[in-house]
């Protein structure tokens, strides 16, 4: 079953703009990972956060997490064409160390 | 640094035939994964092995697919038979070790007429 449930699963905005993910997740974690797939290709990785950190930050990416809310933000600031792409987030449970996916926030930047 | 490497890259086969992808994941990395999937969704792990040994394979459908880690270096999944909803991307990815950043291939697509 899949841990990360990612909101929305689509998302439509214009170049510039900021674009902002959720994921949700249902039990304790060591640790939260952000990556992104452009079509037809393989997963990269954005940023992992620990479950003891609240945010993290790397060129215009944002990332949020609230341990007691089980969930995090992913945020794109100055989108553009090239940030087209689904993104996902993956959980590495507490209690094991099997990585969970969601299944993606689809996201189209317009130019 | 070179990254995960699988092949093939496409697979198109019938139902009932068997098939097999190979994976080589970084150098000096513990954890190997391989993941399905399906076009729309987000992947699936199938399996996922420290260094030879296996350490979740509970969403294997163990009657017809198996991985094997010899060495702990190179990996193999094979699915036998296969069947039409088999039909999807086959991941690999590889940590320095669990809970890690992953690395992941290029994936090898696989069609099942």
């Amino acid at each position: 079953s899949q841990q990360g449930e990612e909101d929305p699963q689509a998302l439509s905005i214009q170049e510039g703009e900021n674009a902002t993910m959720n994921c949700s997740y249902k039990t304790s974690i060591n640790n939260l990972q952000w990556y992104r797939q452009n079509s037809g290709r393989g997963l990269v990785h954005l940023i992992l956060i620990r479950s003891n950190e609240r945010e993290k930050h790397s060129g215009r990416l944002r990332v949020t997490l609230d341990t007691s809310k089980k969930s995090s933000s992913l945020l794109i600031t100055a989108s553009r064409a090239a940030d087209t792409a689904s993104y996902f987030c993956a959980t590495d449970p507490y209690n094991n160390n099997d990585m969970r996916f969601g299944a993606g926030t689809r996201l189209t930047v317009k130019p | 640094e070179a990254g995960v490497a699988q092949s093939p890259r496409y697979k198109i086969i019938e139902k009932r035939q068997s098939v097999a992808f190979w994976c080589n994941p970084i150098s000096g990395h513990a954890t190997l994964y391989w993941y399905q999937q399906i076009l729309g969704q987000g992947p699936k792990l199938l399996i996922q092995f420290q260094n030879n040994g296996v350490v979740d394979d509970s969403q294997l459908p163990k009657d017809r697919f198996s991985a094997e880690r010899l060495k702990g270096v190179d990996s193999t999944l094979k699915i036998q038979p296969a069947k039409l909803e088999d039909s999807a991307v086959y991941l690999c990815a590889s940590s320095l070790d669990q809970g890690w950043e992953q690395f992941f291939g290029p994936g090898t697509r696989l069609t099942v007429l």
